[in-house]
């Protein structure tokens, strides 16, 4: 059972455009809700995060949407460069409990 | 400050053997996860340690798997009678305290021939 659902498995976007990578989830427990990004041969790495307090959070060319009653929340890269090619993920927590992770997006930014 | 160190980057064991993956989190953080990512795919949780306990091992297969974290050293995530299926890139995540950043290693990748 998928605790999160990522969408889409792929996304192909030219430089300069926004980027746009969504998550759902089930339980209403959650409430921390971060995005990593990953290399090839590489760790994940924290990029943003939020908390259900809040439903947009900004951090330089990324901004988290939360929606708290749709239970959906997603990614936009504004601006997209190449250097953003990555496989990103979202995931999910509650106090105290592991991390549930999407199952990725690999993000192609086209020069 | 060091991140999360994790040891060997790559590891190649013959089918049968055991192999052991090692997991310094940083510095102060006494929470501990492990995770494995097959090619293509997302991060699969395997069990979560703090100091010296297991707190959810729901992810670990029930066979030839175990990990732990003691008071002094890394911890171990350690694979017995290792099979092909075994594969995979094993990542660890520490954390300072509950639902704060989780930092991860690189990875140790596990190849078994």
């Amino acid at each position: 059972q998928q605790q999160v659902k990522q969408s889409p498995q792929s996304l192909i976007v030219q430089k300069g455009g926004i980027s746009i990578i969504n998550c759902a989830y089930e339980n209403t427990a959650f409430d921390y809700f971060p995005w990593y990004q990953q290399f090839p041969g590489k760790g994940p790495a924290l990029l943003i995060a939020i908390r259900p307090d809040v439903s947009e959070k900004k951090e330089g060319r990324f901004t988290i949407s939360f929606n708290k009653s749709a239970k959906q929340f997603s990614l936009h890269i504004m601006d997209s460069q190449p250097g953003d090619s990555a496989t990103y993920f979202c995931a999910a927590s509650s106090t105290g409990n592991q991390f549930y992770f999407g199952t990725g997006t690999s993000l192609t930014v086209i020069p | 400050n060091a991140g999360v160190m994790q040891n060997p980057r790559h590891l190649v064991r013959r089918r049968g053997q055991e192999a052991r993956l090692r997991c310094s989190p940083v510095k102060g953080h006494s929470h501990v996860y492990w995770y494995r990512q097959l090619p293509e795919e997302g991060l699969k949780f395997m069990v979560y340690l703090q100091k010296e306990n297991i707190i959810d091992e729901s992810g670990m297969p029930k066979e030839r798997f175990s990990a732990e974290f003691p008071k002094e050293g890394p911890s171990i995530l350690r694979i017995q009678q290792v099979v092909r299926g075994d594969s995979a890139a094993y990542f660890c995540a520490s954390q300072l305290t509950v639902n704060t950043e989780a930092f991860f290693g690189q990875g140790t990748r596990l190849t078994v021939v």
